[in-house]
């Protein structure tokens, strides 16, 4: 069965320090790759998304994401964490050759990310 | 620039009663979906509408039905309420039917259910 794996639920980093955020994922061919985010209190929002091409994917607010396709990983990164960026980040993958719907997209558990001043 | 509206934003129902919890969006979007939200959980799918006039299961439906009322808006409803079903639930909606298309997400809706 296809599953996107967070290992780290909680993470916390200084301000100014560099971050990565893992997201494993398990399917039977390479899918769409998501990353989302959810400031307290609101819904999510888009930071970046693979399709194809260049593995290394630029996002919003500073992210970005690197697809390792043998290690099946899409992992987020960022140089250097603001503290607005305490929020909670969501891997999401879908099936790439899905020709109907979208309800099939899986999210991850989700990473709560923390920035000390 | 709404996007996706969801109503209301909180709500606490005792056991038992029914619920409609509303979502419009304003971009023109094919499809939407209702999730729910768990401590731990990530989110799940409830049920979905890939265009007006249709509606799929999703990975957890059991006890919620919904109407996709027109092309904007997609009510989840919750007939008899259980406090399994106390979460934070969340509207999204897409411009088509592919899986690169990716969702917009309302501002949810907290349901306490006692």
């Amino acid at each position: 069965a296809q599953s996107v794996t967070q290992p780290d639920i909680h993470i916390t980093v200084s301000e100014g320090a560099s971050l990565e955020l893992r997201c494993n994922y398990s399917y039977g061919a390479t899918p769409y790759l998501f990353w989302y985010v959810q400031s307290p209190g609101q819904g999510l929002q888009l930071l970046l998304k693979y399709f194809s091409g260049d593995t290394l994917v630029q996002g919003i607010k500073g992210f970005e994401a690197e697809f390792k396709r043998s290690q099946s990983s899409f992992n987020l990164r960022k140089p250097s964490v603001h503290w607005s960026d305490a929020a909670e980040y969501f891997c999401a993958v879908a099936p790439m050759n899905y020709g109907g719907s979208q309800g099939n997209l899986i999210f991850g558990k989700g990473t709560k990310l923390s920035v000390k001043p | 620039n709404a996007g996706v509206t969801q109503t209301p934003k909180f709500q606490v129902l005792k056991t038992g009663q029914s619920m409609t919890l509303q979502c419009a969006q304003d971009m023109n979007h094919n499809s939407m979906y209702w999730y729910r939200q768990d401590p731990g959980m990530g989110l799940r799918l409830i049920y979905y509408s890939a265009s007006e006039g249709t509606t799929d299961k999703g990975e957890v439906p059991n006890g919620y039905n919904v109407s996709r009322l027109n092309k904007r808006e997609f009510s989840l409803r919750l007939e008899s309420a259980a406090p399994s079903q106390t979460s934070v639930y969340f509207c999204a909606s897409s411009a088509g039917t592919r899986s690169n298309q990716p969702q917009h997400f309302g501002d949810g809706t907290r349901l306490s259910i006692l």
